[in-house]
């Protein structure tokens, strides 16, 4: 079966402090696709990054970084130095065979000035 | 406007009215979806619609019925809801064919029904 699992249902950090958020999946599939999406206060869901199974470099864009590993069923998501616009609900998802999006039940980060 | 808009914002409804949620993209896809987002769920996906068709319907009640007529355009018409469909209803959209695409989400419709 497919499944995200997010152990963190809830972070607090002080503003400037580097934040790590686990994600861990299980899929049979051999090609799959992995998402981060971050949701705001305001409600929508804003797409941050995708990564195929085909491809474990890790990415950086500005003070975002993601950790693929497939040994461990892994990919987490770091944010250096946050900031309190990070404040927001952050979902991995796991795209299938099938195409359908299977999302974790979310951490929720809250940066305190 | 840009990207996916979706109307009402906030709908506040009784068991017995009919209502609908509208959801637009202006970013050329080709597939539409609606997730339900409740307290203690994770986003449940309700329905995908491929080029104007439906694709996926997960097991959602008949008091649910999604309507796309292009593919811009989705509605989610709504009767005799009961209070636990209480939630927050997106919109998503992406590409579909030819490979995994992300999707693109709408800010939501917040329904309370009383």
């Amino acid at each position: 079966a497919q499944k995200v699992t997010q152990a963190q249902t809830e972070i607090s950090v002080v503003e400037k402090e580097d934040v790590t958020l686990d994600c861990v999946y299980e899929t049979r599939d051999t090609t799959y696709y992995l998402f981060w999406y971050k949701q705001p206060p305001s409600g929508e869901l804003v797409f941050l990054i995708r990564r195929n199974s085909f491809d474990e470099q890790n990415e950086i864009s500005g003070r975002y970084s993601w950790n693929f590993q497939k040994s461990t069923s892994s990919f987490n998501f770091t944010i250096t130095a946050s900031q309190v616009v990070d404040s927001a609900v952050y979902f991995c998802a796991l795209m299938d065979s099938s195409y359908k999006l299977i999302f974790g039940s979310g951490t929720r980060l809250l940066v305190r000035p | 406007e840009t990207g996916v808009t979706q109307t009402p914002r906030h709908l506040v409804m009784g068991m017995t009215n009919k209502k609908s949620l509208k959801c637009e993209q202006h970013l050329g896809h080709n597939a539409m979806y609606w997730y339900k987002q409740s307290a203690k769920k994770p986003l449940e996906l309700m329905f995908v619609y491929s080029l104007e068709e439906r694709v996926e319907n997960n097991s959602v009640p008949s008091r649910f019925s999604p309507e796309c007529p292009n593919s811009s355009h989705l509605f989610l018409h709504l009767h005799t809801l009961q209070p636990e469909d209480s939630a927050l209803y997106l919109c998503a959209s992406s590409q579909r064919q030819g490979g995994a695409y992300e999707q693109y989400f709408g800010p939501g419709t917040r329904l309370t029904v009383t």
